[in-house]
């Protein structure tokens, strides 16, 4: 079966600019995250639905940053005015169960963006 | 810091040879996964052991967590040029993954 879809896999953009993010989750899937990995470093948890509704979104470094998942499916992050720092690999994950305790999470390929 | 360190941060081993990662975290934790990470790949799930499990397997893989110690480890047996990879450790905190920085493996042919 189809697994963690995401698109683009890689974007540039101009300081200032914005970009959004899509990441198409596995059907039926509760749960989805978005995580941002830096260079040489481990992923970074960003927010978090379950369904439709954003229950954490604790991870968001800025307000420049936002999230949505309409319709319990498909989502986009979306980053406003981008900056140099927000260069990065935004991964998308998602996880059957609304119960959080023991939940694998499938990962996307991830969406490479740079700021020029 | 909530999240799990890595140590060592870079390993190089030969082929066939066996590969040990460890991971220190400092809080309480429902379960701790392992993931794998290619060079421009996704985070690919390898095993995840729960608080009340001590030792776990899966083919090549053994996983051990003393949370007295707050500490697991990875075990990687035989291993092989294709197992080449970043390993991360992930704290389970109320949903979300916590990562650590991982460990960056080379397994040379």
């Amino acid at each position: 079966g189809a697994g963690v879809s995401q698109s683009p896999r890689y974007k540039v953009a101009k300081r200032g600019q914005d970009v959004a993010l899509r990441c198409d989750p596995i059907s039926g899937h509760v749960s989805l995250f978005w995580y941002q990995q830096a260079l040489g470093q481990g992923p970074e948890f960003l927010t978090y639905f379950q369904n439709e509704a954003q229950l954490d979104k604790s991870g968001l470094p800025s307000d420049r940053f936002f999230a949505e998942r309409p319709e319990g499916s498909v989502s986009t992050l979306k980053i406003q005015r981008t900056q140099q720092e927000d260069s990065a690999v935004y991964l998308c994950a998602s996880s059957l169960f609304q119960g959080i305790t023991y939940n694998e999470q499938f990962f996307g390929p991830g969406t490479r963006l740079t700021v020029l | 810091s909530q999240q799990g360190e890595e140590d060592p941060q870079a390993l190089s081993i030969q082929e066939g040879e066996n590969a040990t990662m460890n991971c220190s975290y400092k809080t309480s934790i429902n379960n701790l996964q392992w993931y794998r990470q290619n060079s421009g790949r996704g985070l690919v799930h390898l095993i995840l052991i729960r608080s009340n499990e001590r030792e776990k397997h899966s083919g090549r893989l053994r996983v051990t967590l003393d949370t007295s110690k707050k500490s697991s480890s990875l075990l990687i047996t035989a291993s092989r040029a294709a197992d080449t990879a970043s390993y991360f450790c992930a704290l389970n905190q109320g949903g979300k993954l916590i990562f650590g920085q991982g460990t960056e493996l080379s397994v040379k042919p």
